[in-house]
């Protein structure tokens, strides 16, 4: 099946220490898009990719980074994280002018 | 700006019982409006979507009908089961513009046995 799939689904980090965040994709789709979610929240969007074109949000802060060395994987980097960091991180995708998103089931990344 | 708003949770049920979570929008053009869920644990899936006004979009039991006069999308169904336990997102994209979604903020839906 066609899917989205994100590892590692738990990540401990310490305070400071930077972390990655893998996202793949076999849908073949040109967009991906990384959202933050913490609990009892919406879904924060902190940056996207039309193919290899990067598009950061406004209020996305500097310590977070992200790379797509291709179309299948989109990778968080997360610099220094801090105790706020703490949420639970989702990579979706869709396809070219498609409106429906297709989501991972998400990285939930403690920081001690 | 373009929001979403849906009602406060957690919205508690018993089994069989029927459901509404309301949700009401506003937006500066023509949107598309969807419903997506997430079960615990999981990421978001598509649950259902309507595109223009007066289209009705449904899946799994759940209905919600686009009304344009009153700027609503609000999920029904007629008989939930525990599995439907989950946090519920009314969303919008607005047509010709960058096809990234306003989500409201969920709504925590509880059904017991």
């Amino acid at each position: 099946d066609a899917m989205v799939i994100q590892n590692p689904r738990y990540q401990v980090t310490q305070f400071g220490k930077p972390v990655t965040l893998s996202c793949s994709q076999t849908l073949n789709h040109n967009v991906m898009y990384w959202y933050q979610q913490k609990s009892s929240q919406a879904p924060k969007l902190l940056f996207h990719y039309y193919d290899k074109d990067f598009n950061n949000e406004a209020d996305t802060p500097d310590n977070f980074q992200s790379r797509r060395p291709n179309t299948s994987f989109c990778f968080l980097d997360i610099r220094s994280p801090g105790l706020g960091d703490a949420a639970m991180y989702l990579c979706a995708t869709s396809g070219q002018g498609e409106e429906t998103q297709y989501f991972g089931p998400g990285t939930r990344l403690l920081v001690l | 700006g373009d929001s979403v708003t849906q009602m406060e949770g957690p919205v508690t049920l018993s089994e069989e019982a029927f459901l509404t979570i309301n949700c009401t929008y506003t937006a500066t053009g023509y949107p598309s409006l969807f419903w997506y869920v997430q079960y615990p644990g999981e990421g978001l899936q598509l649950l259902l979507k309507a595109t223009k006004a007066d289209d009705k979009g449904s899946n799994k039991g759940f209905e919600a009908t686009y009304r344009k006069e009153t700027t609503s999308f609000h999920l029904e169904k007629g008989s939930v089961q525990v599995s439907d336990s989950a946090v519920y997102f009314c969303a919008l994209i607005v047509s010709g513009g960058s096809y990234i979604p306003t989500f409201g903020r969920g709504t925590s839906l509880i059904v017991h046995p």
